[in-house]
């Protein structure tokens, strides 16, 4: 297997732009998550889901913040509209079990 | 609030020695517990998980957990430079959810 996939690596975008990250999970794990790293807060959970269905959303800061995941393979993280606070890696994760494996990451930088 | 705490360091150590990297944490209903290591620029990745109370060796690593004291240590034997980097605690509390330490940053000193 590949891993998890994310897409882009690298996104960097003006203030007020909105932003769509992608995530393709491990084949067969039935767990989901987005995280978000900065230096200060360090790894924060935003949202994780299960079987495709959300399951707890209350790390995600504000209303600009939304997520999908359509099917067991796709999920999106949007920010709309993006502000410059927002800059930070963000990674999706995936487990079968409780072991959770990270995908490579993506860079936004919100200038 | 569940929390999981961990000296940011960095933690310093000579090529060869044992690197000792602790995390504690506050929710006694916690029951799975993970080290994960993140180089510089990339993603966490895990090394073990650890579900008993006691130790778990898997080749230079051991991890040993106390849940009567709420704490977690991994220790690396045999410390190599390849070593050095941020190794993070994650506890795992509810469902499939983990709760991730600060980081502790090791550097391994030829």
């Amino acid at each position: 297997d590949a891993g998890v996939i994310q897409s882009p690596r690298h996104e960097v975008t003006e203030m007020g732009q909105e932003v769509t990250l992608r995530c393709k999970p491990i084949s067969g794990h039935d767990y989901l998550f987005w995280y978000r790293q900065t230096m200060m807060r360090g790894l924060e959970l935003l949202i994780y889901f299960n079987n495709n269905v959300p399951i707890d959303d209350s790390g995600m800061p504000e209303d600009r913040f939304s997520a999908k995941m359509p099917n067991a393979s796709f999920s999106t993280l949007k920010i709309q509209p993006s502000e410059p606070r927002d800059s930070a890696v963000y990674f999706c994760a995936s487990s079968y079990r409780l072991e959770a494996f990270f995908g490579q990451g993506t860079r936004l930088t919100v200038v | 609030q569940k929390e999981v705490e961990q000296n940011s360091g960095p933690l310093s150590v000579p090529e060869g020695a044992i690197a000792s990297l602790n995390c504690t944490y506050s929710d006694r209903g916690s029951q799975s517990f993970f080290w994960y290591r993140q180089y510089s620029g990339k993603s966490p990745e895990l090394i073990m998980f650890i579900y008993s109370n006691g130790d778990k060796e898997d080749g230079r690593f051991t991890a040993q957990l106390n849940k009567a004291s709420q704490y977690v240590s991994l220790l690396i034997r045999d410390s190599q430079p390849s070593d050095s980097a941020t190794y993070l605690c994650a506890v795992n509390n509810a469902g499939n959810m983990l709760t991730f330490g600060g980081g502790t940053r090791l550097m391994v000193k030829p």
